[in-house]
């Protein structure tokens, strides 16, 4: 039971480049979340999707796209990468319910010049 | 958006110290949590209350979600090493239903000296 997995660990991008976060659960949650977490800071929520076919925005949405693709994945896109969105990007899911706690994944660090 | 202020930003205390941080808010929040980061990994959740007054232990870890729902603490006690690490505290407007995001606090890095 993998749990929550985020694909690529890490990657490097020039200004302008695009590229795209992959992340996937194996637990049959409802909802996924995307976050960035830059020094000394929390983490900041940037899109989440309550549910397979929707998608609403975060605190921090701007430069970014999501797409749930099924209900086991739900990636993260830059169009146009730039140096501000250096940071490390964390998947999360959650059942739906009471009680029921967000798992994250290990993160992407992305460093863009 | 609402906002989490979270202390101590660091502390340094020697092992088998009891340990204690808090955070504050000025929105309420209907469920408060507690992860702890360590180094290249995602949050992991420690504790998690979902009622005003709550109260919840968990091994050495003790949380309380406060009276106005504007306030949590986390206490650790006898301190041990592999307690070091980043401490988050996290809010959620609903009530655990829902699916909205979690509002994190900035943290607090927790180092121990042996």
């Amino acid at each position: 039971n993998a749990g929550v997995t985020q694909t690529p660990k890490f990657q490097v991008l020039k200004t302008g480049q695009s590229m795209t976060l992959q992340c996937a659960q194996d637990m049959n949650h409802n909802s996924m979340y995307w976050y960035r977490q830059d020094p000394g800071m929390g983490l900041r929520l940037i899109y989440y999707s309550a549910s397979e076919g929707t998608t609403d925005k975060g605190e921090v949405p701007n430069g970014y796209n999501v797409s749930r693709l099924n209900k086991r994945e739900f990636s993260l896109r830059l169009e146009s990468a730039a140096p501000s969105q250096t940071s490390v990007y964390f998947c999360a899911s959650r059942d739906r319910g009471r009680g029921k706690t967000q798992y994250f994944g290990p993160g992407t660090r992305l460093l863009v010049l | 958006g609402q906002q989490l202020n979270q202390s101590p930003q660091s502390m340094f205390i020697q092992e088998g110290e009891d340990v204690s941080m808090n955070c504050t808010s000025s929105s309420i929040f209907n469920t408060w949590l507690w992860y702890k980061q360590d180094p290249g990994e995602g949050p992991v959740l420690l504790i998690a209350l979902y009622k005003a007054g709550e109260l919840t232990s968990n091994g050495r870890l003790t949380a309380q979600f406060g009276i106005t729902r504007k306030d949590s603490f986390l206490n650790i006690s006898a301190s041990i090493p592999s307690d070091v690490g980043i401490y988050f505290c996290a809010g959620q407007l609903g009530s655990g239903g829902g699916a909205d995001g979690l509002t994190f606090g900035k943290g607090t890095h927790l180092i121990i000296q042996p």
